[in-house]
């Protein structure tokens, strides 16, 4: 399956600043790429679909400026968590797809929010 | 759209024994289901899949079999081992844009 990276893998930061996540795949061209959000004991939660060259697609609820998503080249996009707060504090994981409909995800980035 | 339902949130079974995690879905256009495994603190990792032209899947001590009628869909783990305890989910997707819909979740104990 296809080989992908997150940087950071953990983050702590203070209320109102923004981070950014990477995530990068390593063995492959992705034109799409996927964030999740992943609350403690609970599933993955689609955030939105990061599309090379193009605006993303943000699911319903999702603030798009508020989580700012960048697909600058075929093996990055990155995650910017604007203004950030303790709510915000999740892990979060990305995906790229792998053949017709699998996905292979990153090793996620813990995002802790003071 | 899709939902997923996945049951039991919690399996605690002991070593060797069998674990079994089912799970049904509503869009009966969906036609492929992977498993994921995930540790804790660690992202989902894929362990099988099932397309639905095939009623079962087996690699080693993991299965997977579908019924397309009853849009359920299962995991059997034998010969348990401790270190298959984790969070496992299961999936469904139509296959349009590698779009999955995710189950909970099952966090599954192995007590040695």
């Amino acid at each position: 399956g296809a080989v992908v990276s997150q940087h950071p893998s953990w983050v702590i930061c203070k209320s109102g600043t923004s981070v950014k996540i990477e995530c990068r795949s390593l063995d492959f061209q992705a034109t799409t790429m996927f964030w999740y959000r992943q609350f403690p004991k609970q599933s993955l939660m689609l955030m939105a679909t990061s599309n090379e060259g193009s605006k993303a697609t943000y699911e319903q609820g999702v603030e798009k400026d508020k989580f700012l998503i960048n697909h600058a080249s075929l093996t990055l996009s990155t995650l910017t968590v604007t203004s950030a707060h303790p709510e915000d504090s999740s892990f979060y994981i990305c995906s790229l797809p792998g053949g017709p409909d699998t996905q292979y995800f990153g090793p996620g980035t813990r995002l802790t929010v003071l | 759209g899709e939902n997923v339902e996945q049951h039991p949130s919690t399996l605690s079974v002991q070593e060797g024994d069998s674990a079994v995690i089912k799970c049904t879905y509503s869009d009966s256009a969906s036609n492929y289901f992977p498993w994921y495994k995930q540790e804790l603190g660690k992202g989902p990792q894929l362990i099988i899949d099932i397309r639905s032209n095939v009623g079962e899947k087996k690699d080693q001590r993991i299965a997977v079999t579908l019924n397309k009628t009853a849009k359920h869909f299962s995991l059997h783990i034998t010969e348990t081992q401790p270190e298959d305890s984790a969070v496992y989910f299961c999936a469904a997707s139509n296959g349009a844009g590698n779009m999955l819909t995710f189950g909970g979740g099952t966090r599954l104990m192995v007590k040695p």
